[in-house]
């Protein structure tokens, strides 16, 4: 069972586009809603995570918009820059209980 | 220079082989974790472990084994009945078990042939 869907796949945008990435999750227990990002060959880190409480959380370019009542995230990449291109994980979690469930990720490629 | 160091890079083993992968980390954290990575899949977790001398299992056990004998280093065991062993290795720690942001080292790959 997929807890945590996202989609596309894979993303081509062009530079200074928007880049939207969706993720719809199923277990309403989850408190918990982060986005990695990884370049080729390295581990994933940490771009920005959002808690249930507020609809959206803004850092520079990076937003997640929050619905729960769909129960749905998405992170929105604003001014899409070539440096942007890696390949972005959500995932999902119950915070002090439950170990991170991720998303199968979304390669991007910003072309210029 | 804090992190998670992952080692060996890259790896290949022959078919019915076990092989160990090393993480180690400085950062004093108490969670450790193991993922694998496949095309298209995402990340799947293997074991974690909340303190020294404990170990959960994760979605996709079966054919790992893993130990905790000290706070800084979390080995992950692929062994022999492991059907699929051919992945990329992602080893992360967090603070406290469940707590939020992991920290990821920089993965093994490792090639069955």
């Amino acid at each position: 069972q997929q807890q945590v869907k996202q989609s596309p796949q894979s993303l081509i945008v062009q530079k200074g586009g928007i880049s939207i990435i969706n993720c719809a999750y199923e277990n309403t227990a989850f408190d918990y809603f982060p986005w990695y990002q990884q370049f080729p060959g390295k581990g994933p880190a940490l771009l920005i995570a959002i808690r249930p409480d507020v609809s959206e959380k803004k850092e520079g370019r990076f937003t997640i918009s929050f619905n729960k009542s769909a129960k749905q995230f998405s992170l929105h990449i604003m001014d899409s820059q070539p440096g942007d291109s890696a390949t972005y994980f959500c995932a999902a979690s119950i915070l002090g209980n439950t170990p991170l469930v991720f998303g199968k990720g979304t390669r991007l490629s910003v072309i210029a | 220079d804090g992190g998670i160091t992952q080692s060996p890079k890259y790896l290949f083993r022959k078919e019915g082989q076990n092989v160990t992968l090393s993480c180690e980390q400085n950062l004093n954290h108490d969670a450790m974790y193991w993922y694998r990575q496949d095309p298209g899949q995402g990340l799947r977790l293997i074991y974690y472990s909340q303190i020294v001398n404990d170990f959960q299992k994760g979605d996709i056990a079966e054919g790992y084994s893993v130990s905790r004998e000290k706070k800084e280093s979390f080995p992950l065991t692929v062994t022999s009945a492991q059907k699929n062993p051919t992945a990329f290795y992602l080893c992360a720690s967090s603070i406290a078990a469940q707590t939020g942001e992991l920290f990821f080292g920089e993965g093994s790959r490792l090639t069955v042939l």
